[in-house]
């Protein structure tokens, strides 16, 4: 069985600040993880993926996630946050191949002016 | 990329009613698909895993005789919810993993169907 766990259910931070959204997970296998986003009234969107090689993850807008066998994390990070980054996002995990995703309860950034 | 489409996005019936939300993989064939459903500010919840061919495999806790799924063919999915209740109002949202290539792990997303049940 596999769960995740998003610590914060909101994060606000101002444009142009660092953020972290955080993720954690448990498995008794081999996990591979995600981050998707989701904009209001709009299905998931993937933001970047592990699956194997480099802890350390990069999508195509900034954000980057590293994942950390030891603390069992897969931390999503951004140096500098745009308006357009608000959004919920969510962190998901699956052990096998094309297998279903179990999902974390969310985290809705507001980004301010 | 691999696009899911989901029909239709938004729809309201009556207590009572049956509402059948597709599922279509446009650019990929799909064995298998995948159904949740997500309540307000909450996270998605696998309902079921859709198998072309064969019956679908059913999360505890969901009613398979309330919601009933067909994978007809190797590029569409459907979802009826019988008898559909107020309680049963959310958001269902289904996805097909793309088996070919080099990401067999990726699954796509359709947009999402809202059912308002009155």
């Amino acid at each position: 069985a596999q769960s995740v766990t998003q610590l914060d259910s909101q994060v606000p931070v101002f444009e142009e600040a660092p953020v972290e959204l955080r993720c954690n997970y448990s498995s008794s296998v081999s996990v591979y993880l995600f981050w998707y986003v989701q904009y209001p009234n709009q299905g998931l969107q993937l933001l970047l993926k592990y699956l194997s090689g480099s802890t350390l993850v990069e999508s195509i807008n900034g954000f980057e996630a590293e994942f950390n066998k030891s603390q069992t994390s897969f931390h999503l990070r951004k140096p500098s946050v745009h308006i357009s980054d608000t959004a919920e996002y969510f962190c998901a995990v699956t052990g096998g191949l094309g297998g279903k995703l179990t999902f974390g309860q969310g985290t809705i950034l507001t980004v301010h002016p | 990329g691999a696009v899911v489409s989901q029909h239709p996005s938004r729809v309201i019936c009556k207590s009572g009613t049956s509402v059948k939300i597709e599922c279509r993989s446009l650019d990929f064939q799909a064995t298998t698909m995948f159904w949740y459903r997500q309540f307000p500010k909450q996270s998605l919840m696998l309902m079921a895993t859709s198998n072309e061919g064969s019956k679908a495999t059913y999360e505890q806790g969901v009613e398979k005789d309330k919601f009933l799924i067909n994978h007809a063919s190797l590029t569409l999915s459907t979802l009826t919810v019988t008898s559909a209740h107020p309680e049963d109002s959310s958001f269902y949202i289904c996805s097909a993993p793309n088996g070919r290539g080099r990401e067999p792990y990726e699954q796509y997303f359709g947009p999402g169907t809202r059912l308002t049940v009155t």
